[in-house]
This record gives C-alpha cells, sequence and structure tokens, in this order.
C-alpha cells in the first residue's frame, strides 16, 4: 500500500463547478500537508498549506484536513479553465515531501 | 515571495557530455534544497537531499557519481549530470525548502533531451 493515495482522475467539469480533490494517506507521522498545482512543462506551485485538522480557505480554494480519518481535500470553488491543470497532494512529517500521483483536471468553458 | 529559478529551463546534449543545472532561491535562503526527476504523466521523484555546505543525500537507487550535487551557498544549488545517456533524458526539478516547517518552492523545471 502506498503511503498516499491520491484519486487518479483525470476530471472534466464545466466552468463554474465546485471541484473535490480528496488524497488519503498511513502515516500517522505526517503534521503538514500541502496542495500544489502543476501546469504541463512547468515546476509545482504550491496552492494551499495546513498543518491542523479542519478546513482552511483561500479565495476559491478551501483545503481540508481530517487527521483521525487519515483524508485531505482540495476543494475549488467557480471553477475556470485556468484552473485545468495537475493537482498534487503532499505530505510530510518535517522534511521529505510524499506526493500524491496527481490528478489531471480539466475545465472547460 | 518564494521565488525559485533554473538554469537552463531546457538542454540537448551528445551522449556522453555533461550537463549542469543552477537552481537558486531568489528572495529567500534555502539551507536544504531538493532535486527531483519527472517522467511524463507521473509524479515527482525526489533524487536526492542537499543541504549547505554539506554531502548531499541520494534517495536508494540513484547514482552519486552519476548526478553531483553541489550546494556552495544558501541561494544556489547544482546538479551536475555526468556522462549523459539518452535514459538520462527528463524533467528536472529543484525545490527549496521554505520557513514553514515542510514546505518546499519548486522551479520551473529543465527539461533534459540527452540524444
Amino acid at each position: 500500500q502506498k503511503e498516499v493515495e491520491q484519486d487518479p482522475g483525470p476530471l472534466s467539469v464545466p466552468e463554474g463547478a465546485i471541484v473535490s480533490l480528496n488524497c488519503t494517506y498511513s502515516n500517522s507521522a505526517f503534521q503538514y500537508f500541502m496542495w500544489y498545482r502543476q501546469y504541463s512543462r512547468k515546476g509545482p506551485e504550491l496552492l494551499m498549506y495546513t498543518y491542523s485538522s479542519g478546513n482552511k480557505e483561500d479565495g476559491r480554494f478551501t483545503a481540508q484536513v481530517d487527521k483521525s480519518s487519515k483524508y485531505i481535500s482540495l476543494f475549488i470553488r467557480d471553477s475556470q479553465p485556468s484552473d485545468s491543470a495537475t493537482y498534487l497532494c503532499a505530505m510530510t512529517p518535517a522534511d521529505k515531501l510524499i506526493f500524491g500521483t496527481g490528478t489531471r483536471l480539466q475545465v472547460f468553458p | 515571495g518564494a521565488v525559485v529559478s533554473q538554469h537552463p529551463s531546457w538542454v540537448i546534449c551528445k551522449s556522453g557530455t555533461s550537463v549542469k543545472i543552477e537552481c537558486r532561491s531568489l528572495d529567500f535562503q534555502a539551507t536544504t534544497m531538493f532535486w527531483y526527476r519527472q517522467f511524463p504523466k507521473q509524479s515527482l521523484m525526489l533524487m536526492a537531499t542537499s543541504n549547505e555546505g554539506s554531502k548531499a543525500t541520494y534517495e536508494q537507487g540513484v547514482e552519486k557519481d552519476k548526478f553531483l550535487i553541489n550546494h556552495a551557498s544558501l541561494t544556489l544549488s547544482t546538479l551536475t549530470v555526468t556522462s549523459a545517456h539518452p535514459e538520462d533524458s527528463s524533467f528536472y526539478i529543484c525545490s527549496a525548502q521554505g520557513q514553514s516547517p515542510g514546505t518546499q518552492y519548486f522551479g520551473p523545471g529543465t527539461r533534459l533531451l540527452v540524444l
């Protein structure tokens, strides 16, 4: 079993939809959780960073962490075509990042 | 803030030559930098962790004599692919550790093609 499992997608949604991206993990030592967005042929961009259970909101993005269930989510509201990218969850005890495999999202007009 | 640059953005070289890739943190100091490799439609694979002023720590299966890493200052780490072969063709991405625990800020990546 992988330490981090991520829904592979791909997801294809219409503009304006709410998108839910999810990851589960097995290592209780993970304390810090991140979501990265990666456009094709570019490096990943840090979107959200959390370290406690609960929700964290930043504009159209909400990161949710449930440590008891070992489950994290990223919600994108009012999705835009510019959100089309691969989204990677990542987590760490505090050193190396362990990444999910990524979910490819396409938002069509 | 937290901008990381890489140079070059792409490089084509002949088999047997060496290629150096630079990674710089532009607006912050990074004690620790990381080097990743990414194949098409796959996630990032950590190659090594680079600490300023000390030897890099390589992941299992990564040849340290082939992928030379130098972290000479708090803003610069370099990856040299020695005697490159076509199978070394890949997308190489560096990252720099941020102030918040666990955070990493990534460079734009370097695409290497070995002919």
